[in-house]
């Protein structure tokens, strides 16, 4: 199946903001997701937008999507050390009973 | 309300041993699926579930069946093990359809 792409890796330095980029590959996804992978956990969900929205924020987070370029992107602003971990952003598949249609994950390291 | 939960938590495998990989929900939740996470390839869709008694392939079927003889539980069937299907497998589960999905911890599967 087509991919949603992300970069495999960042690294920010502790105070700084991260921004994770990732494009996806269903036009017709109702919503986007960003999903957090801390090591040897299942996945817990940080935040979603809207398809019909440009940018939603929830606390440190900044969702920004452009729907004509597929293009969605997570900002965390005042980056911890206790961000570290991988990101997921995910599409939703009407063809799969709606699953999520994973990227590979955005491994984030936040160094002191 | 325990969410989603996944038993076993671990599990080694010798090759041609079978087993099922229990989830349940108690969310009263519709929809339900199972992923399995690799390095390097994030997670993948084996199997979903739209509602009590239905099943349908995902993107990485092989290999695996399961069932949904009761709303909250899905199960996930290995009938002869191989050292491909040693993997990291998620369950996921969701009210409707553009709701996010909701991730057990996982179960750590080897097969030797």
């Amino acid at each position: 199946g087509e991919d949603v792409e992300q970069s495999l890796f960042l690294s920010v330095r502790e105070g700084d903001s991260s921004v994770i980029n990732c494009t996806y590959t269903d036009s017709s996804s109702t919503y986007l997701y960003w999903y957090k992978q801390e090591p040897g956990a299942g996945l817990q969900l940080l935040t979603y937008i809207f398809s019909n929205m440009d940018m939603k924020q929830d606390q440190r987070l900044t969702v920004l999507l452009n729907k004509k370029d597929k293009h969605l992107s997570l900002r965390i602003a005042d980056t911890q050390t206790g961000d570290s971990a991988i990101y997921f952003c995910a599409e939703s598949k009407e063809n799969s009973g709606y699953a999520l249609n994973f990227g590979k994950g955005t491994s984030l390291l936040v160094t002191p | 309300n325990a969410g989603v939960t996944q038993t076993p938590k671990f599990r080694v495998l010798k090759t041609g041993q079978s087993m099922t990989l229990l989830c349940a929900q108690d969310m009263n939740h519709e929809y339900m699926y199972w992923y399995r996470q690799d390095p390097g390839m994030g997670l993948r869709l084996i199997h979903y579930s739209v509602g009590e008694g239905t099943t349908a392939k995902g993107e990485v079927p092989d290999g695996y069946n399961v069932s949904r003889l009761k709303k909250q539980n899905f199960l996930l069937g290995l009938e002869s093990a191989a050292p491909s299907q040693t993997s990291v497998y998620f369950c996921a589960s969701r009210r409707q359809n553009i709701e996010p999905l909701h991730f057990g911890n996982g179960t750590r599967l080897t097969v030797t």
